[in-house]
């Protein structure tokens, strides 16, 4: 069975500080999508990443990098020079490569940056 | 394009009442889900669907019920609407292992 851990329940930066948020996952497929999702005040599910489990290299798009370490079922996710504007939820998922895809959720970890 | 529409945005109802939720997207995605969200649980899967006629249950199906008549349309029905079922909804829409994209949500009361 599918189980994404986010061990961070809370977590407060001061701006421009970097921060780094834990996704640790468990499945029995050997090949897999990871995701992240960032949930703002406003409450949408905004996409971050999609990253598929053959691909182990690091990804950066602007201050977000991702490392993806499959040998510790890792996926974790570092906004570099936090800012104000970064204060939401952030979840990780996991969803099956094949069949309905469906999307195992973490319970994510509530990002405060404070100005 | 509209992308992923859910209708309505808030919504109040009285132990044992019945509605639908309305779930609608344009993008002529095969798959089509369903989320209820609370605190400190994440999202969790409620149905989902893999086309036009094919629905399955998901990890909290109980209490709701669908239907998928068309590519567009995912309405999430609640029998018999429960205190337990206070939550926000939120309605997904993707290609066959695409990237899944999420309507605005639901906020649903049920006193």
């Amino acid at each position: 069975a599918q189980k994404v851990t986010q061990a961070q329940t809370e977590i407060s930066v001061v701006e421009k500080e970097d921060v780094t948020l834990d996704c640790v996952y468990e499945t029995r497929d050997t090949t897999y999508y990871l995701f992240w999702y960032k949930q703002p005040p406003s409450g949408e599910l905004v996409f971050l990443i999609r990253r598929n489990s053959f691909d182990e290299q690091n990804e950066i798009s602007g201050r977000y990098s991702w490392n993806f370490q499959k040998s510790t079922s890792s996926f974790n996710f570092t906004i570099t020079a936090s800012q104000v504007v970064d204060s939401a939820v952030y979840f990780c998922a996991l969803s099956e490569f094949r069949g309905a895809n469906n999307l195992f959720f973490g319970t994510g970890t509530r990002l405060t940056v404070i100005p | 394009n509209a992308g992923v529409t859910q209708t309505p945005k808030f919504q109040v109802l009285k132990t044992g009442q019945s509605m639908t939720l309305q779930c609608a997207q344009d993008m002529n995605h095969e798959y089509m889900s369903w989320y209820r969200q609370d605190p400190g649980m994440g999202l969790r899967l409620i149905h989902y669907s893999v086309g036009a006629g094919i629905t399955d249950q998901g990890e909290v199906p109980n209490g709701y019920n669908v239907s998928r008549s068309t590519t567009e349309d995912f309405p999430l029905r609640l029998l018999s609407a429960a205190p337990s079922q206070t939550s926000v909804y939120f309605c997904a829409s993707s290609l066959t292992g695409g990237t899944r994209f999420f309507g605005p949500g639901t906020r649903l009361t049920v006193l």
